[in-house]
């Protein structure tokens, strides 16, 4: 079936650095991406979505870029905190409200 | 309260046994959503819900499987008969309509033993 997954399983970051989170999608459909933050022993946090009119879109220190020509979808944090440590989602659906289908997940180390 | 909220957090189940899981979705949320995450996996849909109505069962691995939602507000997905691979934590959200984003609780997680 048609899924959404992400290129590298664990990013290691210093702290203050950057950090950028790739993910791959293939339904062609979707009209809706977002990225969800899972801390250990907690359920996913929205941190920020796309609709597919758009190609990049800004929130607190998180941007999110989506190109559609080659299905692809980046979150991209500025200045990574410890506190950004946690594995992160990307997630497609046809719309807002609508079921997920969720990537594999990155897990992001910040480094003191 | 302000979040999604589920019980137990923790379930331990003898392989065999029935399980209930409840979610508590956020006031006045019409859409309410199941899903099960399987250890260093991503979540997995399971089943959807717009007030009582259950619309979208298709995620459901089988017929051991059953959630309802009775009064539109709190739900319960009923596992019975457990098996070892039904382990894993069961998550649920809740969005306010079907165009809005949903809002997760912290999950059960199941063992089966």
């Amino acid at each position: 079936g048609e899924s959404v997954g992400l290129h590298l399983p664990t990013l290691s970051v210093q702290e203050g650095d950057n950090s950028i989170i790739n993910c791959a999608y293939s339904n062609s459909a979707s009209d809706y991406f977002i990225w969800y933050k899972q801390e250990s022993g907690k359920g996913p946090q929205f941190i920020i979505d796309i609709r597919s009119n758009m190609d990049k879109r800004q929130g607190q220190r998180v941007t999110v870029l989506l190109n559609k020509t080659v299905k692809h979808l980046s979150l991209q944090i500025a200045a990574t905190q410890p506190g950004d440590s946690a594995v992160y989602f990307c997630a497609e659906s046809k719309a807002a409200g609508n079921k997920l289908t969720f990537g594999g997940g990155t897990r992001v180390l910040v480094k003191p | 309260g302000a979040g999604v909220s589920q019980s137990p957090r923790y379930k331990v189940a003898k392989r065999g046994q029935d399980v209930a899981l409840r979610c508590d979705p956020i006031s006045g949320h019409v859409s309410l959503f199941w899903y099960q995450q399987a250890l260093g996996q991503g979540p997995e849909f399971l089943t959807y819900f717009q007030n009582e109505a259950q619309l979208d069962k298709s995620g459901l691995p089988s017929d051991r499987f059953f959630a309802e939602r009775p009064e539109g507000s709190v739900s319960t997905l009923k596992i019975q008969r457990t098996q070892q691979e039904d382990s894993a934590v069961y998550l649920c959200a809740s969005s306010l309509d079907s165009i809005t984003e949903a809002f997760f609780g912290q999950g059960t997680r199941l063992t089966v033993v």
